[in-house]
């Protein structure tokens, strides 16, 4: 079945360090894939997407591209803020039937120090 | 500021009484969604409306009741809930139910007391 395997988290960074969180998926044929995050006492909010193979999908300086050849998504930021601090989940989507289903990763805690 | 905007925020309940969570979007999305989300843990699907249709159920309890009054509504009809029902409720939107991405609003909290 599809399935999404996630870095266990929590990730600790200072301000200004680098950010990999690492994704990986199992599907067949070619699945979207998401990167969404929760901020604390919020819902998710879609921070970036790609659709096919090599696509690059960036948004507020995070950046993941798609990865056929090793079935990844991985995210990174050259320089995380403390606002940056959140949980990340990394996601796929494929048509099942008529209806898409978003099958999610297990979460990603990212905590920033000043 | 998020396009999917749900009330209430927060939400107790004793287990024997009905509420409803309600979601409203208006960006002209045809395909809807009801999530629980436990703590530390992803959201879980449970329901599905493409075209104000139901169209797919997650196995979820019959105490959990879903609408779709109109293409902008959605609401979940709650009665007799337990405790373990205790979590985030999210609702999100997507122009229809293929693969375009999932707009989430920022829930309602509920308390089964």
């Amino acid at each position: 079945g599809n399935s999404v395997t996630q870095m266990e988290g929590p990730v600790t960074l200072s301000e200004e360090a680098f950010l990999t969180i690492n994704c990986t998926y199992t599907a067949t044929g070619y699945p979207s894939l998401f990167w969404y995050v929760q901020y604390p006492g919020e819902g998710l909010q879609l921070l970036l997407k790609a659709t096919k193979a090599d696509d690059k999908g960036s948004n507020k300086g995070f950046e993941a591209t798609y990865r056929k050849e090793t079935t990844s998504f991985h995210l990174e930021k050259g320089s995380v803020q403390v606002s940056d601090s959140a949980v990340y989940f990394c996601a796929l989507t494929r048509k099942s039937g008529a209806t898409n289903k978003l099958i999610f990763g297990t979460g990603t805690l990212l905590a920033v120090q000043p | 500021d998020t396009e999917v905007t749900q009330t209430p925020k927060h939400l107790v309940m004793g287990m024997t009484n009905k509420k409803s969570l309600k979601c409203e979007q208006h960006m002209g999305h045809r395909a809807m969604y009801w999530y629980k989300q436990k703590a530390k843990k992803p959201p879980e699907l449970m329901f599905v409306y493409s075209y104000e249709k139901l169209s797919i159920n997650e196995s979820v309890p019959s105490r959990f009741s879903p609408e779709c009054p109109n293409s902008s509504l959605l609401n979940l009809h709650l009665h007799a809930l337990q405790p373990e029902d205790s979590a985030l409720y999210l609702c999100a939107s997507s122009q229809e139910t293929g693969t375009q991405p999932q707009h989430f609003g920022d829930g309602t909290r509920l308390s089964i007391l």
